[in-house]
């Protein structure tokens, strides 16, 4: 069965640099869901997007933002990136935007901010 | 929000069944409880959601009692592959979407 598609699954930028991470979701999924995952912590939600339409925002950073596509693809920009932005970036998808509706995860996107 | 108490981490041997509880005591009525399964740098893998009284799939099965302010995730005949990371969480409904609130998870150790 098609999983979360995640890219790059690695990435190295310097600090103060941008980074697009993207995430494409499991055919018919609608609503797209991104957590960051730093080192020896648990997923944090940061932002989701239901047909099209951002949905619900976390503990986002003003230096980020995120859309998704008319694909329903979904992308993460991440400007001036900061040494705490170290972290795996989980990307999760779904048919529906509520409790019920079961979340799948990708692989991640392990970014490194030297 | 209702916020998920777990035990930080639990111990067990390959073919022993391990239950892990977990308390939500200000569960609200429209929300489900949901265990995601996580192992290191991958990501959580759903296991199981229900409502109440007990729900049961191929690889787990949850106890939710009458007042759902408590859970418990039952593994059966647990191997080394399940040494992960578990995660109750209790969805947020309403207006504010499916998100997942991650709290801290309980952190399974299989031992042979």
């Amino acid at each position: 069965a098609a999983g979360v598609i995640q890219s790059p699954r690695h990435l190295i930028k310097e600090k103060r640099e941008t980074a697009t991470l993207k995430c494409y979701p499991i055919p018919r999924h609608d609503t797209v869901y991104w957590y960051q995952q730093g080192p020896g912590q648990d997923p944090q939600f940061l932002i989701s997007f239901y047909e099209k339409m951002q949905s619900d925002k976390g503990s986002i950073p003003d230096r980020f933002s995120a859309q998704q596509f008319s694909d329903y693809h979904s992308e993460l920009n991440m400007s001036s990136l900061e040494l705490g932005d170290s972290a795996l970036y989980f990307c999760a998808s779904s048919r529906g935007d509520t409790t019920r509706d079961t979340q799948y995860f990708g692989p991640g996107t392990r970014l490194t901010v030297l | 929000l209702a916020k998920t108490t777990q035990p930080i981490s639990m111990d067990s041997y390959e073919g022993q069944e391990v239950n892990i509880t977990c308390s939500h005591n200000n569960i609200a009525t429209n929300d489900y409880i949901t265990w995601y399964q996580q192992f290191p740098s991958q990501g959580p893998r759903f296991i199981i959601q229900g409502y109440k009284t007990k729900v049961t799939n191929e690889v787990a099965s949850l106890f939710i009692p009458a007042d759902r302010k408590s859970s418990t995730l039952s593994l059966p005949r647990v191997s080394l592959s399940d040494t992960a990371v578990y995660y109750c969480l209790v969805g947020d409904k309403g207006n504010q979407g499916g998100k997942l609130i991650f709290g801290q998870g309980t952190e399974l150790s299989v031992k042979p």
